[in-house]
């Protein structure tokens, strides 16, 4: 049972470049959700998908877009990469909607030149 | 204002020691929390849910006082092992849309 996994774990891009960081779960979860991290402002949600089928944008979904591929399958995608965009990025799921744990892969650092 | 707010430390005790965070929240409409521990460079793990008046789990400690929102926590008998960021979490509404607090960052020492 791997939990979350998210691909790469590091990535260097280019401005202009796109991208796009892959996440799974195996816990038959049905949310799931893309994380941003940087220094001083915490963890922000970027976009979450309640459940397969649906999405929604959370605090700071400018500059990407998201695809639920299945029950499985979260990906993030940044189309044309921006400076801004420097950030550690974690994928988390959880069971449902409603005031549940959530479970957070182990993140992929990305850094935009 | 930040929705969660969090002293950012770092807190520097020794082993053995008491150690109690506090955390604030602006949003009235904030059902439950969380407290997750995260390790340098690594993802956010959950620590403790904090539904009503608190909850206890070994040597840690939440409470919720919705009067004065602010959640904390306390650890007893600190471990080497409990050095990490503590982050302090709000649940709002449906679809799980946590609120993270910037964490604080605990620090123990021989």
């Amino acid at each position: 049972n791997a939990g979350v996994t998210q691909t790469p774990k590091f990535q260097v891009l280019k401005t202009g470049q796109s991208m796009t960081l892959q996440c799974a779960q195996d816990m038959n979860h049905n949310s799931m959700y893309w994380y941003r991290q940087d220094p001083g402002m915490g963890l922000r949600l970027i976009y979450y998908s309640a459940s397969e089928g649906t999405t929604d944008k959370g605090e700071v979904p400018n500059g990407y877009n998201v695809s639920r591929l299945n029950k499985r399958e979260f990906s993030l995608r940044l189309e044309s990469a921006a400076p801004s965009q420097t950030s550690v990025y974690f994928c988390a799921s959880s069971e449902s909607g409603d005031y549940t744990e959530q479970f957070f892969g182990p993140g992929t650092r990305l850094t935009v030149l | 204002r930040k929705e969660v707010e969090q002293d950012p430390g770092p807190f520097n005790v020794p082993e053995g020691a008491t150690v109690a965070f506090n955390c604030t929240y602006s949003n009235s409409a904030s059902q439950s929390f969380f407290w997750y521990r995260q390790d340098c460079r690594k993802e956010p793990k959950l620590l403790m849910s904090v539904y009503s008046s608190g909850n206890e789990d070994g040597r840690f400690t939440a409470q919720l006082n919705r009067a004065s929102q602010y959640i904390s926590l306390l650890i007893r008998d600190s471990k080497l092992s409990d050095s990490a960021t503590y982050l302090c979490v709000g649940v709002t509404g449906t679809a799980s849309k946590l609120t993270f607090g910037t964490g604080t960052r605990l620090q123990v020492t021989l």
